[in-house]
């Protein structure tokens, strides 16, 4: 099956300071990627969109300038937390679009981030 | 929009026997996906399943089903057969076929021994 890896798995930082996210699909090649964010407990909430070589589509409520999402390439998509807070702490998901007739997404293993 | 209900928080079962976990969602899309995602302590999504919308047939994998109702909006799951391993969060989720996948709340299933 399709592998999606992320890294890292997890990351400590301190308020102020941005830190990036990659997500990768190792096997195959992504057009799409997604990027979710889940609070303890709670389901995963979609961020934003990210398509290959274009700007990414953001969810409402979710601001552009302080999340910032790069998809340079069909295997790779980066999520930057800028000017990180403490309620910026969350785990953070991608999944990556095979392309395949089915849509199916796989997921990443997710990355916790933790602001001080 | 598209909502997806799981309307059971919590839910635990004796191990060998069967459970049905529920998920109705909200769409006036005619063609869309829906599946059923594991989730482990280790945070990892699992597929379960996956049920195309034009397929009348219930989808099913192994000792997991599913009972599509698309006139009625409901998705639920059965585990049958239920082994320790099957612990973990489930999620149902909803995708239209412009890819924006939806989540439910989710629904914590145990399995005792």
């Amino acid at each position: 099956g399709a592998v999606v890896s992320q890294h890292p798995s997890r990351v400590i930082c301190k308020s102020g300071t941005s830190v990036k996210i990659e997500c990768r699909s190792l096997d195959f090649q992504a057009t799409t990627m997604f990027w979710y964010r889940q609070f303890p407990k709670k389901s995963l909430m979609l961020m934003a969109t990210s398509n290959e070589g274009s700007k990414a589509t953001y969810e409402q409520g979710v601001e552009k300038d302080k999340f910032l999402i790069n998809h340079a390439s069909l295997t790779l998509s980066t999520l930057t937390v800028t000017s990180a807070h403490p309620e910026d702490s969350s785990f953070y998901i991608c999944s990556a679009n095979s392309g395949r007739a089915n849509n199916e997404q796989f997921f990443g293993p997710g990355t916790r981030l933790t602001v001080l | 929009a598209q909502t997806v209900t799981q309307s059971q928080p919590e839910m635990s079962v004796q191990e060998a026997e069967t459970v049905t976990l529920s998920c109705t969602y909200d769409t006036s899309e005619s063609n869309y996906y829906l599946f059923w995602y594991k989730q482990p302590p280790s945070r990892q999504m699992i597929l379960v399943i996956r049920q195309e919308a034009y397929k009348q047939q219930n989808a099913t994998e192994n000792r997991f089903s599913v009972n599509f109702q698309k006139a009625a909006k409901s998705f639920s799951l059965k585990i049958s057969d239920s082994q320790l391993g099957d612990t973990a969060m489930y999620f149902c989720a909803f995708m239209p076929w412009d890819n924006d996948m939806r989540f439910g709340a989710g629904t914590r299933l145990t399995v005792k021994p």
